[in-house]
């Protein structure tokens, strides 16, 4: 089965430049994350998809930022303009859903997005 | 409010020596607790979880880690490291929402 799948790799862009990032989850998996990973830092959760549905988007900061997943499937997310402290990698994961326990469903992880911004 | 700590950034082992990769959890309910590991320009992939029943977890590539309550602890070990294990391991937990809290990592270093 085919993984998680994003593009582009990598991006470099000037600050207050706009960027979108894209991502394809794995077949039939109807919850999709995105991610940001700033150096030195773990993984944190942008948002959250069940469907095309937004489950949690509280650590997305929208004045900036934006993301869609209008047919349940692919997904993109965006940033308008863009700052200096954006620079990370953004990973995009999907799972089965969210039916049984917290961690039932394993979240797959795609290669990401490796943003810098000058 | 779910949390993961991990001590240090860095651990150095010998080829066909123990790895001990330290976490602790915070967690205001019963936890579910994850090993992921990351290689370089690579998503991440999960390793090991404890969700509920016997607290030592055994994962892929011979890693396993032991779940104690009365420490909260979560910590990841191999008993003989191999060079393709270098890379960058990250602990997470989640509570009732199932959104995954990570750790800031910790590079593993294995020297010939």
């Amino acid at each position: 089965e085919a993984g998680v799948a994003q593009s582009p790799r990598y991006k470099i862009i000037e600050k207050r430049q706009s960027v979108a990032f894209w991502c394809n989850p794995i077949s039939g998996h109807a919850t999709l994350y995105w991610y940001q990973q700033i150096l030195g830092q773990g993984p944190k959760l942008l948002i959250q998809f069940q469907n095309n549905g937004v489950v949690d988007d509280s650590q997305l900061p929208k004045d900036r930022f934006s993301a869609e997943r209008l047919k349940g499937v692919d997904s993109t997310l965006k940033i308008q303009p863009a700052k200096l402290e954006d620079s990370a990698v953004y990973l995009c994961a999907s799972s089965r859903g969210l039916a049984g326990p917290p961690g039932h469903n394993e979240q797959f992880f795609g290669p990401g997005t490796r943003l810098t911004v000058l | 409010a779910q949390s993961v700590t991990q001590l240090g950034s860095h651990v150095s082992v010998s080829e066909g020596a123990l790895v001990l990769l330290r976490c602790n959890y915070s967690s205001s309910v019963p936890p579910y607790l994850f090993w992921y590991v990351q290689y370089p320009n690579q998503g991440l992939q999960l390793l090991l979880k404890y969700t509920t029943g016997a607290t030592l977890v055994k994962g892929i590539n011979g890693f396993e880690a032991e779940f104690k309550k009365s420490e909260t602890s979560f910590h990841l070990t191999k008993p003989s490291a191999h060079m393709s294990d270098a890379a960058e391991y990250f602990c997470a937990n989640t509570g009732a929402n199932s959104k995954l809290t990570f750790g800031k990592g910790i590079t593993l270093s294995v020297r010939p």
